[in-house]
């Protein structure tokens, strides 16, 4: 069965420190991982997927296979990225699009 | 357009309650999901519908039933809520051939 894990319940850093969100999964197919954003009082919503290897406000995450990782990074933090994160994987391909979430890590960025 | 909608926001239950927690879509989605957020769990998949007509348990559908009920709308009941189901639950929806899910607010449930 697929599992992803996000080890950090919770992650403190300074405005402008580099920041990454680790995380980690297990899937017998070709996975395909995402990283949403939860901001306070907001709804969930995506921010990057791998497929696309785009930065979205300065984020990026690569897919490292050999590691099984999809850690989520950015060189300077700031106070507006405070928020809860999750990392997803997806199965059951394209007909159901299931996800599977991690247990989310709640980064606080300090001015 | 809305977006994902769901209602209620709040609701505080009595153990042995029921109620139904609706959600609806205006973005002509097929796909439909419901998933339970609990401190320290992540979200967990209840119960998804990959189209109208279609619904399939996920990962905890234990205590809960669904109904899809046309294309738009994807209700969840609680027949006899537990405290176990104290929870935030949000409903979400998937384009056709897409794998981004497009979140509803969500519904605080407390359950007494």
């Amino acid at each position: 069965a697929q599992r992803v894990t996000q080890p950090e319940k919770l992650l403190s850093v300074f405005k402008g420190a580099p920041v990454e969100l680790k995380c980690n999964y297990s899937y017998s197919g070709s996975p395909e991982l995402f990283w949403y954003v939860q901001y306070s009082r907001q709804r969930l919503q995506l921010l990057l997927r791998h497929i696309s290897r785009e930065s979205i406000k300065g984020f990026t995450a690569d897919l490292n296979k050999g590691e099984t990782s999809f850690h989520l990074k950015k060189p300077f933090a700031q106070e507006e990225d405070s928020a809860m994160y999750y990392c997803a994987l997806i199965s059951g391909g394209t007909s159901y699009g299931k996800l599977t979430f991690g247990q989310g890590t709640i980064l606080t960025v300090h001015p | 357009n809305a977006g994902v909608t769901q209602t209620p926001k709040f609701q505080v239950l009595k153990t042995g309650q029921s109620m139904t927690l609706q959600c609806a879509q205006d973005m002509n989605h097929n796909s439909m999901y419901w998933y339970r957020q609990d401190p320290g769990m992540g979200l967990r998949l209840i119960y998804y519908s990959a189209s109208e007509g279609t619904t399939d348990k996920g990962e905890v559908p234990n205590g809960y039933n669904v109904s899809r009920l046309n294309k738009r709308e994807f209700s969840l009941r609680l027949e006899s809520a537990a405290p176990s189901q104290t929870s935030v639950y949000f409903c979400a929806s998937r384009y056709p051939s897409g794998n981004e899910q497009f979140f509803g607010p969500g519904t605080r449930l407390t359950v007494l």
